[in-house]
């Protein structure tokens, strides 16, 4: 059983595509979270749900729109798409948000490639 | 903005064979994480380190938290294939469930 799985686990797309890209945990956690990692392998935080609130939006371009409709999935949806926006993208959960030590369960993956 | 450098970035050494990678910042996180991350997955949490000075032992791999809160490392003991992979520092900011990322170091083990 997989706990934080995403889909596709590739994609291949034109510039100025639309594309989705959908993440679900089933560990019964209450944040859900979106990263992108470069081709340096930098992780930097997109997005955070918290029982399907937005907690953290970070400075994403708004072409980028995360849906959670409950608080098992959170989609992310990719509008005019860019040649920079090819990168690795991570669905990420944890039990709930802690100032102290909040843990990650990532799941594998989506690789986004814009041509 | 709060950053964390991690050095080096790249670290390719024999089997059998010490090393150590560091995680450092200006700023005094809450608390300190180490991931390893293996090509086509997504980063495996190995250790959560909260309080300033705590090490930690996972078999071969010892991790520090610095007195101040604003460091880390971690040490490995006779390194094996195994150990192959990207290894990331993160650290706990604010109440929002943030986590910042260092840059990562790859690490390339050979027989």
């Amino acid at each position: 059983d997989t706990a934080v799985s995403q889909t596709p686990k590739y994609l291949v797309t034109q510039m100025g595509n639309d594309k989705s890209i959908k993440c679900e945990q089933n560990l019964g956690h209450d944040t859900m979270y979106w990263y992108k990692q470069d081709s340096k392998k930098f992780l930097k935080i997109m997005f955070s749900y918290n029982n399907k609130e937005l907690i953290i939006n970070e400075t994403v371009p708004n072409r980028f729109s995360p849906k959670s409709p409950d608080k098992a999935h959170l989609n992310l949806h990719i509008n005019s798409l860019e040649l920079g926006d090819s990168a690795v993208y991570f669905c990420a959960s944890s039990q709930a948000i802690s100032s102290g030590a909040n843990v990650l369960t990532f799941g594998a993956g989506s690789r986004l490639t814009v041509l | 903005t709060q950053l964390l450098e991690q050095s080096p970035q790249f670290l390719s050494i024999q089997e059998g064979e010490n090393l150590t990678v560091y995680c450092n910042s200006s700023s005094v996180f809450s608390s300190l994480q180490w991931y390893r991350q293996e090509p086509g997955e997504g980063p495996v949490l190995l250790v959560t380190v909260v309080t300033g000075g705590e090490v930690k032992k996972l078999k071969r791999l010892t991790f520090q938290f610095g007195d101040a809160r604003k460091d880390s490392s971690l040490h490995i003991t006779a390194a094996q294939t195994g150990d192959t992979g990207l290894y990331l520092c993160a650290g706990n900011s604010g109440n929002t469930g943030k986590l910042i990322f260092g840059q990562g170091t790859t690490l390339q083990v050979k027989p």
